[in-house]
Formats: C-alpha cells, structure tokens, sequence
C-alpha cells in the first residue's frame, strides 16, 4: 500500500536558520505530493505541491522537488520565521484512474521557531 | 465563499451517545472527505464521497456512519460513541472527476471539530 515516512519532531529552530524536514514515500505509479501545513487551533492549510518528477513546488519562500529515483519530497527553507511556527505534513495522493484522490499523510512535524 | 465550514467546532459527549457533524462546501467539488487526527497518528481517513449519493469507507471506517444526500453537505454519524473516537475531524473536499487534471487533485480542509468522549 502507499506510505509516507517524514522526520519525527518535534525541531526547534532559531529565527534565520535553515529548515529540512524529510520526507519519503512508497507509492506505485507517479503520486502527486504535497506539503500542507497547520497553524495551532487551525484546519491544513496546501502549503506545495508536486505531479511529476523533478517537479518542484514552492511557496512562502519553502520549496520542495519530487525525487522519483530517491522517492523523498524534502521541504526546505533558506531562513525561517517565528510565524513559520506549525506542524507540517507531508503527503499523497496515488494516480487513480478512478480519480478517488484519497490522501495518506505521513505523521508530521512540529517546527518551533524561537526569535 | 466560506469554502468548507464544519459544525460543531467542539462537543463533549458521554459513551453511548450519538452525534452529527456536519462538513458544507460552497466549491461546487465533486469529492468530499472525513479524516481524524491524533498525537502522533497523523490524518486518517474515514469515509469519502466521489459524489451525491455516494460513499466508500476509508482506513478507519468503524464506529462512524456518513451520508451525503446533498452536493455540498457530508455528513458524519456517530451511533454509540466510544472513548477512542476522541480525536479532532476535519472534513475536506476537492474539485474530483473522473479525468486526472492537474491542479484538481487539491484537498481543500475544513477547521475541524474537536470531539472529547467521557
């Protein structure tokens, strides 16, 4: 079945510091994937996204790019704000004939940034 | 638009009781959805709907019953509720078809209800 495998947190960061969280997957077929992200007491928010490989998807100064040979879509970013403060998800969805579009979300991460 | 709105936002409920929550989409999506989060569980999937009328089960069906009747509402029923289906819900819903387009395939979520089972 598909899966979705990202670094456990939670990561606290200094405000400016560079951001990596992993993420990897297990899918047949070409998935789409996606970064979506969740501010405290708030619904997931589509923060990226990717449909192809070598796609690379970016938002808000964070990017990510769909690596078929190494099946990770890691997210990053140059230089992180306090505001960037969330839980990040990483997940996908499967190419489906039928077009169901069902997602499977790999467990998240909680980023604190500290000014 | 709203875009999608659940209701309640926050229940407490004692074991046995039932309950509705209710998801509305304003998007004209064709494909809604049912997820619970918990610590460290990420989102799972309950049920979803591909269109009026219809429903399927997801990873974790059991205990939870849905309709969707109308285009624009899903709903999720909860006959005898459990402890274990404490958890936070969020429902979600995307533009769908049967014909893979890209930019389609975008989930669109709601702002959850928390659901606390004593």
């Amino acid at each position: 079945g598909n899966s979705v495998t990202q670094m456990e947190g939670p990561v606290t960061l200094s405000e400016e510091a560079f951001l990596t969280i992993n993420c990897t997957y297990t899918a047949t077929g070409y998935p789409s994937l996606f970064w979506y992200v969740q501010y405290p007491g708030e619904g997931l928010q589509l923060l990226l996204k990717a449909t192809k490989a070598d796609d690379k998807g970016s938002n808000k100064g964070f990017e990510a790019t769909y690596r078929k040979e190494t099946t990770s879509f890691h997210l990053e970013k140059g230089s992180v704000q306090v505001s960037d403060s969330a839980v990040y998800f990483c997940a996908l969805t499967p190419y489906s004939g039928a077009g169901s579009y069902q997602l499977t979300f790999g467990k998240g991460t909680k980023l604190s940034v500290i000014p | 638009n709203a875009g999608v709105t659940q209701t309640p936002k926050f229940r407490v409920l004692k074991t046995g009781q039932s309950m509705t929550l209710l998801c509305a989409q304003d998007m004209n999506h064709e494909y809604m959805y049912w997820y619970r989060q918990d610590p460290g569980m990420g989102l799972r999937l309950i049920h979803y709907s591909v269109g009026e009328g219809t429903t399927a089960k997801g990873e974790v069906p059991d205990g939870y019953n849905v309709s969707r009747l109308k285009k624009q509402n899903f709903l999720l029923g909860l006959e005898s509720a459990a402890p274990s289906q404490t958890s936070v819900y969020f429902c979600a819903s995307i533009v769908g078809g049967r014909r893979r387009v890209s930019g389609q395939e975008t989930q669109y979520f709601g702002p959850g209800t928390r659901l606390l089972v004593l």
